[in-house]
């Protein structure tokens, strides 16, 4: 099972270049995260979604967008790249049929520099 | 305030001994659950147990064991007989909300685990 996929795995962007981080999941399951980790911090909600169609904000979403046409694919769309978006950037998705003890599945990340 | 706290940047070990990695979390809300996620060097988040806050008895993995005290909010992380491959950061999270919400988790800063030959 390839489980959570995240593409490109690293990447460097000038200042005021847009990008699109890809992320594929395979396990049907209708919730999907995206979470950036800065150096010796945890993880921060950027954006998350409950099924297609349906995003929504999480705790730092400025300067990110998303999108979700289908169960399986949730990209994050930086559209000005700034050097505070610098982060290595989690996709994560989870099922929730009921009794919220289901975890989160990670991709591997995205390392992204921006010079 | 912070929801999820960890207080112990860092913490070592002797390789076969047991540790306990601390956890406090702060909540309002009468149904939540505790992750505990492991991050090696190679830097993917690995699932490693869980724990709901109406779960009569502590969650065990394995070598991994959830030492659960309601009343004073905390959600330690008990690892035995420790072996080099543990060494890693590990996170504590917590989602808030009824069932089938939408499983936000909230991480808190993490611990980072070195165990010693």
């Amino acid at each position: 099972n390839a489980g959570v996929t995240q593409t490109p795995k690293f990447r460097i962007l000038k200042i005021g270049q847009s990008m699109t981080l890809q992320c594929a999941q395979d396990m049907n399951h209708n919730y999907m995260y995206w979470y950036r980790q800065d150096p010796g911090m945890g993880l921060k909600l950027i954006y998350y979604s409950v099924g297609a169609g349906i995003t929504d904000k999480g705790e730092v979403p400025n300067g990110y967008n998303v999108s979700r046409s289908t169960t399986e694919d949730f990209p994050l769309r930086l559209e000005l790249a700034a050097p505070s978006q610098t982060s290595v950037y989690f996709c994560a998705s989870s099922y929730s049929g009921g009794y919220s003890n289901q975890p989160q599945h990670f991709g591997d990340g995205t390392r992204l520099s921006i010079l | 305030a912070q929801k999820i706290t960890q207080t112990q940047p860092g913490m070592f070990v002797q390789e076969k001994e047991a540790v306990t990695l601390d956890c406090t979390y702060d909540t309002s809300d009468p149904s939540y659950g505790l992750f505990w996620y492991k991050q090696p060097s190679s830097g993917e988040m690995i699932f490693l147990i869980y724990q709901g806050s109406y779960d009569q008895q502590n969650a065990t993995e394995g070598r991994y064991s959830l030492n659960f005290q309601k009343a004073r909010k905390s959600a330690n992380l008990v690892i035995s007989a420790s072996q080099l491959g543990d060494s890693a950061m590990y996170f504590c999270a917590m989602r808030e909300g009824r069932r089938g919400g939408s499983e936000k988790l909230v991480f808190g800063k993490g611990t980072k685990l070195t165990v010693n030959p």
